[in-house]
């Protein structure tokens, strides 16, 4: 079975400081990998995925996640965070051929500070 | 285009009590997935639909159940509630299960069970 770890549970980082969210998971399986924002009161949002090919992927708010497949590790990074980025991070992963089934980490507060 | 729609977003309940929560997929998606999240256990996979069709199911007991309806719409039920089964139930609409694409997921049912 697959699982997904995320060590961090909150992260506070002043504004304009870089920041990485730390995601390793564990399969026995190719995998898909995805990091979803979670704001308050609302649903999941799709930040980025790692599907094949290129192990650098980018979001278009200046996230990016690299795919390490020796170090089974997909963590989230940002140059420059802004207090807008104040959310719940989740690192998941699905298997590849078995559906939509994602299996979740246990979540990363992100605080950004002034 | 109108996003994932879940309805009814808050409902209180007793224990012993059955619920039904319903959930819209956008408009062309006929995958529809169910999680339920919970401070302790975090984001936890139910179950999945395609095509009217259970595809998937996590590690829940029968209580939880669901079913997809012919115009993608789906339901969950979880009958005889007990006060675990507080949670934030979000679903996930797909165009179908082959897991690369992206989920979008709606903004949730919060359920309390009092």
């Amino acid at each position: 079975a697959q699982s997904v770890t995320q060590l961090d549970s909150q992260v506070p980082v002043f504004e304009e400081a870089p920041v990485e969210l730390r995601c390793n998971y564990s399969s026995s399986v190719s995998v898909y990998l995805f990091w979803y924002v979670q704001y308050p009161n609302q649903g999941l949002q799709l930040l980025l995925k790692y599907l094949s090919g290129s192990t650098l992927v980018e979001s278009i708010n200046g996230f990016e996640a690299e795919f390490n497949k020796s170090q089974t590790s997909f963590h989230l990074r940002k140059p420059s965070v802004h207090i807008s980025d104040t959310a719940e991070y989740f690192c998941a992963v699905g298997l590849t051929g078995g559906g939509n089934k994602l299996t979740f980490g246990t979540g990363t507060q992100l605080k950004v500070e002034l | 285009k109108a996003g994932v729609t879940q309805t009814p977003r808050y409902l209180i309940k007793t224990r012993g009590q059955q619920v039904t929560l319903s959930c819209s997929p956008i408009s062309g998606h006929r995958s529809v997935s169910w999680y339920q999240q919970t401070p302790g256990q975090g984001l936890q996979f139910l179950f999945e639909y395609f095509s009217e069709t259970q595809r998937n199911k996590g590690n829940f007991p029968g209580r939880f159940s669901g079913r997809q309806f012919s115009n993608s719409r789906s339901e969950m039920n979880v009958s005889t509630l007990e006060l675990g089964d507080s949670a934030l139930y979000l679903c996930a609409s797909s165009l179908d299960p082959a897991g690369a694409n992206e989920q979008f997921f709606g903004p949730g049912t919060r359920l309390t069970v009092l």
